[in-house]
């Protein structure tokens, strides 16, 4: 069965310091994502690629950055964390191909920047 | 600036009854609106989709109707059942020929026993 993994699943930082969440997914997907989902807010994208070595910025960009190294990994990075990034992050991979863009999510990261 | 919204924010129905769940946009080139569903602590997953070509969409218990004069769309779950308890999440995806999705704030149902 196709599955998106994230790690961590949980992840406490300090403010100022460096974060890294890793995405890998098995379905063979060219395009893959970045949420965060808060309270009221619904999902918002960060960022997304379209394949290997591709990067977009989403709607909310500012604060993170994003790699892709390979078809499978998609990694979300902030550079300096801050509390307001406090949230639960799903990364998500999605076929390019067809009539429909239905996209599968990973199982989350809970992420506290004290 | 929210491009797709829903309404309300939580509903608690009883077992039995009909849940209506409400979206609507603004965007003219949304073509693609899928509905997502997440159970408390678990990530979203599909439930049911609709493109601009049809006016009505069912699966089971689950019908999307598409009203695309008024940019709105409804999800219905009929004989609602406490399993049905989750977040519904309404997207939309664009002709523009971005695999974007953007995503609703999302409606809390809570079905009764």
């Amino acid at each position: 069965e196709a599955a998106v993994t994230q790690s961590p699943r949980n992840k406490v930082a300090v403010t100022g310091g460096k974060v890294t969440l890793s995405c890998n997914q098995t379905n063979n997907h060219n395009n893959m994502y970045w949420y965060r989902q808060d309270t009221g807010h619904g999902l918002r994208l960060i960022h997304y690629s379209y394949g290997a070595g591709s990067t977009e910025k989403g709607d909310i960009p500012d604060g993170y950055k994003a790699s892709r190294p390979s078809q499978e990994n998609f990694s979300l990075i902030l550079e300096l964390a801050t509390p307001s990034q406090t949230s639960v992050y799903f990364c998500a991979s999605g076929d390019a191909g067809g009539a429909y863009a239905e996209q599968f999510f990973g199982p989350g990261t809970r992420l506290t920047v004290l | 600036q929210q491009q797709v919204r829903q309404s309300p924010q939580s509903l608690t129905v009883w077992e039995g009854e009909t849940t209506i769940l409400n979206c609507s946009y603004e965007d003219s080139t949304f073509d693609y609106f899928p509905w997502y569903r997440q159970f408390p602590g678990k990530s979203p997953a599909l439930l049911i989709a609709i493109s601009l070509v049809s006016n009505k969409k069912e699966d089971g218990r689950f019908t999307i109707f598409f009203n695309k004069r008024e940019k709105k769309l409804s999800l219905h779950i009929t004989d609602s059942q406490p399993g049905d308890s989750a977040t519904y999440f309404c997207a939309a995806k664009s002709s523009s020929g971005s695999w974007q999705l953007i995503f609703g704030s999302g409606t809390q149902l809570t079905v009764m026993p």
